[in-house]
């Protein structure tokens, strides 16, 4: 079982560009997440998808776009790269928003914004 | 507004001693409390759910506790593959239904 498979596994960009984080799963779950990573941080959301088709503004969206057409897949998009974008993203997924079931994350893409 | 604090931030073992790891949170009712263990380079990887008060879960050295403010995650004589960070997250009954982090416990077992 791949679970939830994120691509690339690393990036490095420079200030002003933009590009796409994939994330897939393979598990039939409804919702998917976005997180970012940063030392002494922890975990925090960008954006959600209660369900395909549906998308929705997380604790640090700004700089951000998101995009869920397909059941199993969402995308995370920058538009004009900063630096202070530079971290570590982790896609998740879940059987849906409301269940108490856990979450499933996939490795991370590690991405530098030089 | 939902808060999980963990504590400590980190903790150096020797093997073979155990020790416990806390979370405490505050939410107006809990709909499930979570573990997960996060290696470096990796993604949290689920390990427990705790439901309501009283419960408990064990899953070979480690042993989860859910009180109505916090949790433990006890680790019974640790070996140095047990190395990693430990995540606790809690979710709210109502509101989005999104999990709330903690910022993890870093925890190196040395031989």
């Amino acid at each position: 079982n791949a679970g939830v498979t994120q691509t690339p596994k690393f990036q490095v960009l420079k200030t002003g560009q933009s590009m796409t984080l994939q994330c897939a799963q393979d598990m039939n779950h409804n919702s998917m997440y976005w997180y970012r990573q940063d030392p002494g941080m922890g975990l925090r959301l960008i954006y959600y998808s209660a369900s395909e088709g549906t998308t929705d503004k997380g604790e640090v969206p700004d700089g951000y776009n998101v995009s869920r057409l397909k059941k199993q897949n969402f995308l995370l998009g920058l538009e004009s790269a900063a630096p202070s974008q530079t971290s570590v993203y982790f896609c998740a997924s879940s059987w849906s928003l409301s269940s108490n079931q856990p979450q499933h994350f996939g490795d991370g893409t590690r991405l530098s914004i030089l | 507004e939902d808060q999980v604090t963990q504590s400590p931030e980190a903790l150096r073992l020797q093997e073979g001693e155990s020790s416990s790891l806390n979370c405490s949170y505050t939410v107006s009712g809990l709909r499930g409390l979570f573990w997960y263990r996060q290696d470096p380079g990796k993604g949290p990887e689920f390990l427990f759910t705790l439901y309501s008060a009283g419960e408990e879960k064990e899953k070979e050295r480690l042993k989860a506790t859910l009180t109505k403010k916090e949790s433990f995650l006890h680790i019974t004589a640790p070996k140095p593959e047990d190395s990693a960070t430990y995540l606790c997250a809690v979710q709210a009954d109502g509101g989005s239904y999104i999990p709330t982090f903690g910022r993890g416990t870093s925890l190196i077992v040395h031989p």
